[in-house]
């Protein structure tokens, strides 16, 4: 990921709507992503990562998409409840013996009711 | 969250004190890491410890310490920290280097 500045950009979805969190990254070298959860008051939870001899990968009621040309990651949730409100990180790294996760600044995901 | 655990939650500190920070993996894993969370910064890697022996150190100021004793605990020792110290202090494990981190709830610290 990239820091996209001071400001936490939000998004706002209505309730049963489904979310779209985009990321982008700048290192071409980078081969593994993954995103992360952050309710308040709790460390990052792990939702789901992606290789990139993968464009995309789907779990439950989340997909991520990779777009290596473009550098950007994607990450959907689909049907989008209350409990889905929290803050979004993407994470990439090359998968060397440098590995190290390069996180973005975040985006705040608001679930309207 | 019984997979990493993190004492104290919270931390409030005079720049004179020292205190250390506590993190438990139960998860049996052999990678592990500090990173700083600061309200307006991405997520910052300060060290990370493979196999109990230190291998990365982001250029972190040495009144932060870190002790790895085993595989399982993380220790980040803190002495004659500064207000910009302020933040939450999170720890993670992973199987390898190179697997998925998990992380712990955090400690939120405060230097006054």
């Amino acid at each position: 990921g990239e820091s996209v500045g001071l400001h936490l950009p939000t998004l706002s979805v209505q309730e049963g709507d489904n979310s779209i969190i985009n990321c982008a990254y700048s290192n071409s070298a980078s081969d593994y992503f993954i995103w992360y959860k952050q309710e308040s008051g709790k460390g990052p939870q792990f939702i789901i990562d992606i290789r990139s001899n993968m464009d995309k990968r789907q779990g439950q009621r989340v997909t991520v998409l990779l777009n290596k040309t473009v550098k950007h990651l994607s990450l959907q949730i689909a049907a989008t409840q209350p409990g889905d409100s929290a803050v979004y990180f993407c994470a990439d790294a090359r998968m060397d013996s440098s590995y190290k996760l390069i996180f973005g600044s975040g985006t705040r995901l608001l679930v309207r009711p | 969250e019984t997979g990493v655990t993190q004492t104290p939650r919270h931390l409030v500190m005079g720049m004179t004190n020292k205190k250390s920070l506590k993190c438990e993996q139960h998860l049996g894993h052999n990678a592990m890491y500090w990173y700083k969370q600061s309200a307006k910064k991405p997520l910052e890697l300060m060290f990370v410890y493979n196999f109990k022996e230190q291998t990365e150190n982001n250029s972190v100021p040495s009144r932060f310490s870190p002790e790895c004793p085993n595989s399982s605990h993380l220790f980040l020792h803190l002495h004659t920290l500064q207000p910009e110290d302020s933040a939450l202090y999170l720890c993670a494990s992973s199987q390898e280097r190179v697997d998925t981190q998990y992380f712990g709830p955090g400690t939120r610290l405060t230097v006054l």
